[in-house]
């Protein structure tokens, strides 16, 4: 049982590139999420879905876009990376007692 | 979601009771109260949570006021391992609204040798 996947776990981009982060779970789980967290801050929520074809806006999500096609997968996606993205960000699924998260994708834009 | 105030660190000793604190004087009556940690930019990690009664499980035990305006979180025998942030959440109960949480800063806790 892997739990919450993500991937890449580095990545290094330059400004107005674009990528996906890919986050993937195997405990069956209708809601995720995603947060980011700064250097010395705590999480904040950028999108999150309650099942497969339904996503919504959390604290933060100017400059991302998610989709859920499946129950499983939970890509983020940026389109025009800027330096303020800089960041790690984590993936989680949640089932009834709370969240299982990932470990993280540590994304730096130069 | 009700707020919560945490202190932004603390220390204990190794082998003594961690006590930490949360304030939540806003709670609301189906408002749940939720224990994470995070251990060195790692993913947070459930430790408890709990509605009007004091709950224990193998990690740390919660104890909530009579009025519910606040919480402790206790490790009986901090170790060196429980070096992390412990966040207090306090949120509606699963399955509403999509269960989203919100975290704050945290309580930054050193066990110290």
């Amino acid at each position: 049982n892997a739990g919450v996947t993500q991937t890449p776990k580095f990545r290094i981009l330059k400004i107005g590139q674009s990528m996906t982060l890919q986050c993937t779970q195997d405990m069956n789980h209708n809601y995720m999420y995603w947060y980011r967290q700064d250097p010395g801050m705590g999480l904040k929520l950028i999108y999150y879905s309650v099942g497969a074809g339904i996503t919504d806006k959390g604290e933060v999500p100017n400059g991302y876009n998610v989709s859920r096609s499946t129950t499983e997968d939970f890509p983020l996606r940026l389109e025009l990376a800027a330096p303020s993205q800089t960041s790690v960000y984590f993936c989680a699924s949640s089932y009834v007692q709370g969240y299982t998260f990932g470990s993280g994708t540590r994304l730096t834009v130069v | 979601d009700a707020k919560t105030t945490q202190p932004p660190s603390m220390d204990c000793a190794e082998g003594r009771a961690a006590n930490l604190p949360c304030n939540h004087s806003t709670i609301s009556g189906n408002e749940y109260v939720y224990w994470y940690r995070q251990i060195h930019s790692q993913g947070p990690q459930y430790i408890i949570h709990g509605l009007k009664n004091n709950e224990t499980n193998e990690m740390a035990s919660l104890i909530i006021t009579e009025d519910r305006k606040s919480s402790t979180l206790i490790l009986p025998h901090a170790t060196l391992r429980d070096t992390a942030v412990y966040y207090c959440i306090v949120r509606v109960a699963f399955g509403n609204t999509g269960n989203q949480f919100y975290f704050g800063t945290g309580t930054s806790l050193t066990v110290i040798p």
